[in-house]
């Protein structure tokens, strides 16, 4: 089946640092990457849609200077949280789509826990 | 608004029986639903998709069906085992989106 791999699993920062995570998809070229973030007991909510070599596409509310995501290949999406902040502490959650082993169905990560100190 | 509403109360079962967990979506209408296991800290794990034109999906213990007329899919797993306890997550795809349920617990006492 389709693999997405996310790297760190697990970062804790302090206020005011960047911190970058990776997405890459295994075994198929996804040309369609999206990042969610969860808090405890509630649902995924997307954060951005990236297709390869495009700009991302932000959900309302969500900050693309904060958030920076690069979709430079069909294999690896990084998300980048500036100047990070204890409220931007969460699951941060990775998924992709398309090619071969995966048009129509979104494969996740394993997520990235990110707590800002 | 496009809403999707999913069983909030926990799922309590015994092991061995049918857990049947319920996913209601309102105002769009999916070209295809998805359905997720989602562990404590864990990112979620495609279960089964089915699409508008299919009334019904199986997957060895696993059954999906899904009524556009009723806006609404069931999740079946049967013959229920401790090691199917997790969190369900009901998503359809709407356009270029996929929305997610916030998801049922479902929890399988030995």
């Amino acid at each position: 089946g389709a693999v997405v791999s996310q790297h760190p699993s697990r970062v804790i920062c302090k206020s005011g640092t960047s911190v970058k995570i990776e997405c890459r998809s295994l075994d198929f070229q996804a040309t369609t990457m999206f990042w969610y973030r969860q808090f405890p007991k509630q649902s995924l909510m997307l954060m951005a849609t990236s297709n390869e070599g495009s700009k991302a596409t932000y959900e309302q509310g969500v900050e693309k200077d904060k958030f920076l995501i690069n979709h430079a290949s069909l294999t690896l999406s990084t998300l980048t949280v500036t100047s990070a902040h204890p409220e931007d502490s969460s699951f941060y959650i990775c998924s992709a789509r398309g090619g071969e082993l995966s048009t129509d169905t979104q494969y996740f990560g394993p997520g990235t826990r990110l707590t800002v100190l | 608004s496009q809403k999707i509403e999913q069983n909030s109360e926990a799922l309590n079962i015994q092991e061995g029986k049918t857990a049947t967990l319920t996913c209601n979506y309102t105002n769009y209408s999916p070209a295809y639903l998805q359905w997720y296991r989602q562990d404590p800290g864990r990112g979620p794990v495609f279960l089964l998709l089915i699409r508008e034109n299919e009334k019904e999906k199986r997957k060895e213990r696993l059954k999906v069906t899904f009524d556009t007329t009723l806006k609404q899919s069931l999740f079946h797993i049967t013959a229920s085992q401790p090691a199917d306890s997790a969190t369900y997550l009901c998503a359809p795809r709407v356009g270029f989106k996929t929305i997610f349920g916030a998801g049922t617990r479902l929890f399988v006492k030995a």
